[in-house]
């Protein structure tokens, strides 16, 4: 089956530092990737979408000097939080488009900001 | 772009009754309908997904509805369990794009 690899599962970081989450298809290529941002009790929210070799398509709202997405290669794509803070807090997910079932998620990071 | 409501928010039923949660979508282009069920602090499982070329399809005690006229799908679980206790999520896709998920549903099912 397909697995998509994301690390850190869970990370704690200080205000203004910046933090790289990683998402490793590890089965199969993932041309397109998606980045999910879930507050607590809420629903995923897409942030962007990144497609192998471009820039990434962010949703409205989503700042991209913020959220820093590259997609290098076909089966890595990462997320930069950059200059975090506390209301970044959060647990962010991605998704790659490929595998068995069309979408396969990662296993999502929780995010701490202090 | 698309936009996926669902319903209701939260469910309560007692076990071994069943479970309806409904969602409606707005791009008539969205051709692929996943459902997932996310426990606390986990990833969204997939545990049953329609393609728009079917109306309905069936796994053991869980099963979906779509009705692409009326741009609605709908999950139902029979003889609920405690452990089907989750957050369940809609939502919608065309393949070329991006998918979106509804608010999602608290499913509690009481013993």
């Amino acid at each position: 089956g397909a697995v998509v690899s994301q690390h850190p599962s869970w990370v704690i970081c200080k205000s203004g530092t910046s933090v790289k989450i990683e998402c490793r298809s590890l089965d199969f290529q993932a041309t397109t990737m998606f980045w999910y941002r879930q507050f607590p009790k809420q629903s995923l929210m897409l942030m962007a979408t990144s497609n192998e070799g471009s820039k990434a398509t962010y949703e409205q709202g989503v700042e991209k000097d913020k959220f820093l997405i590259n997609h290098a290669s076909l089966t890595l794509s990462t997320l930069t939080v950059t200059s975090a803070h506390p209301e970044d807090s959060s647990f962010y997910i991605c998704s790659a488009r490929g595998g068995t079932y069309g979408y396969t998620f990662g296993s999502g990071t929780r995010l701490t900001v202090v | 772009g698309e936009n996926v409501e669902q319903h209701p928010s939260t469910l309560s039923v007692q076990e071994g009754d069943s479970a309806v949660i409904k969602c409606t979508y707005s791009d008539s282009a969205s051709n692929y309908f996943p459902w997932y069920k996310q426990e606390l602090g986990k990833r969204p499982q997939l545990i049953i997904d329609i393609r728009s070329n079917v109306g309905e399809k069936k796994d053991q005690r869980i099963a979906v509805t779509l009705n692409k006229t009326a741009k609605h799908f709908s999950l139902h679980i029979t003889e609920t369990q405690p452990e089907d206790s989750a957050v369940y999520f809609c939502a919608a896709s065309n393949l070329n794009n991006d998918m979106r998920f509804g608010a999602g549903t608290r499913l509690t099912v009481k013993p």
